[in-house]
């Protein structure tokens, strides 16, 4: 089945612990990115990458790292969490290239950083 | 800086009426998708927009691009309550070319009535 994995899914730790929420997708994709998602502000892009080793900073990346060594992982790390790091995170990918495909979301992480 | 508004915020429709939302951007970009998000769930792909004029319709949503308005809509026709949920645009900051740099509206919560 083609799917976009995320772990944890639900994560509660505190200020300034390192934490990795791993992104994997079985579907071949060059493309994945991270969001956030928070009430009121909808969602924001933190990174994406068009490929191994290849990756970029969306709109809020401080705060934020992210690796590309394989194509189907797409970790993001939050080296000294925050509690404005607190929100719903999603990761995605999809083909890319002259054309645009549709993203396929995970399922969701939910973070809380007290 | 890519602005993208979403409107309205909030609709509330009954089952049978057609509506419209729209989702209007800042600056020139000719690739747009809409996502639909349900309460508690990751997004769903709906449509992928890449030229001035395009045009998709799946079931009672369709969806349209202006890339010279710098517009896109999403017309509902006859709802029906399975079709309430939040719906999301996304401009991609490219033209000509994919970028990966996706901006979301603040998402329309559609709530069909009876």
């Amino acid at each position: 089945e083609a799917q976009v994995t995320q772990n944890p899914r639900y994560l509660i730790t505190v200020t300034g612990k390192k934490l990795t929420v791993t992104c994997s997708q079985n579907m071949n994709h060059e493309y994945m990115s991270w969001y956030r998602q928070d009430p009121g502000l909808g969602l924001r892009q933190i990174y994406y990458s068009m490929n191994v080793e290849v990756t970029d900073k969306g709109d809020v990346p401080e705060g934020y790292k992210v690796s590309r060594k394989e194509k189907r992982n797409f970790p993001l790390i939050l080296e000294s969490p925050s509690p404005n790091q607190t929100s719903l995170y999603f990761c995605a990918s999809s083909l890319w290239g002259d054309w645009a495909d549709t993203q396929y979301f995970g399922p969701g992480t939910r973070l809380t950083v007290l | 800086e890519l602005k993208v508004e979403q409107n309205p915020l909030f609709l509330s429709m009954q089952e049978g009426k057609n509506y419209t939302i729209y989702c209007n951007y800042s600056t020139t970009s000719d690739r747009l998708y809409w996502y639909r998000q349900d309460p508690g769930k990751s997004l769903e792909s709906l449509f992928v927009l890449l030229s001035n004029g395009a045009v998709k319709q799946e079931g009672r949503l369709m969806a349209s691009l202006d890339t010279k308005a710098r517009l896109s809509t999403l017309h509902i026709t006859a709802a029906v309550h399975d079709l309430s949920a939040t719906y999301f645009c996304a401009v991609d900051m490219s033209y000509g070319g994919s970028q990966g740099n996706l901006i979301f509206g603040k998402g329309t919560k559609l709530s069909v009535k009876p």
